[in-house]
């Protein structure tokens, strides 16, 4: 199966901050997908983005299909962006072990 | 918006006990999945379904069975519950429309088998 890795699996912000996660994965896939499961244990949809940059508010994601990447940016952290962000790919949705954020106030 | 709804928050159940999770979504999504979630794992696909009484197994469907009757149900089936199945369980739902679509989850049960 697809081979997803992710980067920092750790990261602690001071509220303000900017920051970038990564993924990377092993094959060319059609589907990508990053969600934040906040301390409760929803899981929310970001972003669909298989290619391309999308915005949403303060969140905003870029995948580089062709080098098997996505990034997604955390401008002005606010102690609610904390939790785990899950990078998933392809068919099935493959999912990344997550990068846990906590933002400090 | 769309809801997917797991039966049951948390579930306490015993060694060898027939255990059934039960997700039903109400946007007439096509596939619906089975994740488990173990800390430092990430979610694992077990099972999922792309149409009623359809079925595919995921990375770790050992130990698991599911049942698709109706398009909104997605059943999640224990056979013979065993300690290693304590996990947290997430469905989720998606529609198929010539491409892939955003994935919905549900709450999510915590299964703890003693």
């Amino acid at each position: 199966g697809i081979q997803v890795e992710q980067s920092p699996p750790d990261l602690i912000l001071q509220e303000g901050a900017n920051s970038t996660l990564r993924c990377n994965f092993s094959d060319s896939v059609n589907n990508l997908q990053w969600f934040h499961q906040n301390p409760w244990g929803q899981l929310i949809n970001l972003f669909y983005i298989p290619s391309g940059t999308k915005q949403n508010g303060r969140l905003s994601a870029t995948t580089v299909a062709t080098e098997r990447y996505s990034l997604l940016y955390i401008s002005s952290s606010q102690t609610t962006d904390s939790g785990v962000y899950f990078c998933a790919v392809g068919s099935k949705l493959s999912f990344g072990a997550g990068t846990t954020v906590t933002v400090r106030a | 918006d769309v809801k997917v709804t797991q039966s049951s928050r948390y579930l306490v159940k015993r060694t060898g006990e027939k255990v059934f999770l039960e997700c039903v979504q109400d946007m007439d999504h096509e596939n619906m999945f089975w994740y488990r979630q173990d800390p430092g794992l990430g979610l694992r696909l077990i099972y999922f379904s792309y149409d009623v009484k359809m079925k595919e197994k995921g990375d770790i469907p050992e130990g698991y069975s599911v049942s698709r009757e109706k398009k909104e149900r997605f059943s999640l089936i224990l056979e013979s519950a065993s300690t290693n199945q304590t996990s947290m369980y997430l469905c989720a739902s998606s529609t198929l429309t010539g491409r892939h679509q955003p994935q919905h989850f549900g709450d999510g049960t915590r299964l703890s088998i003693l």
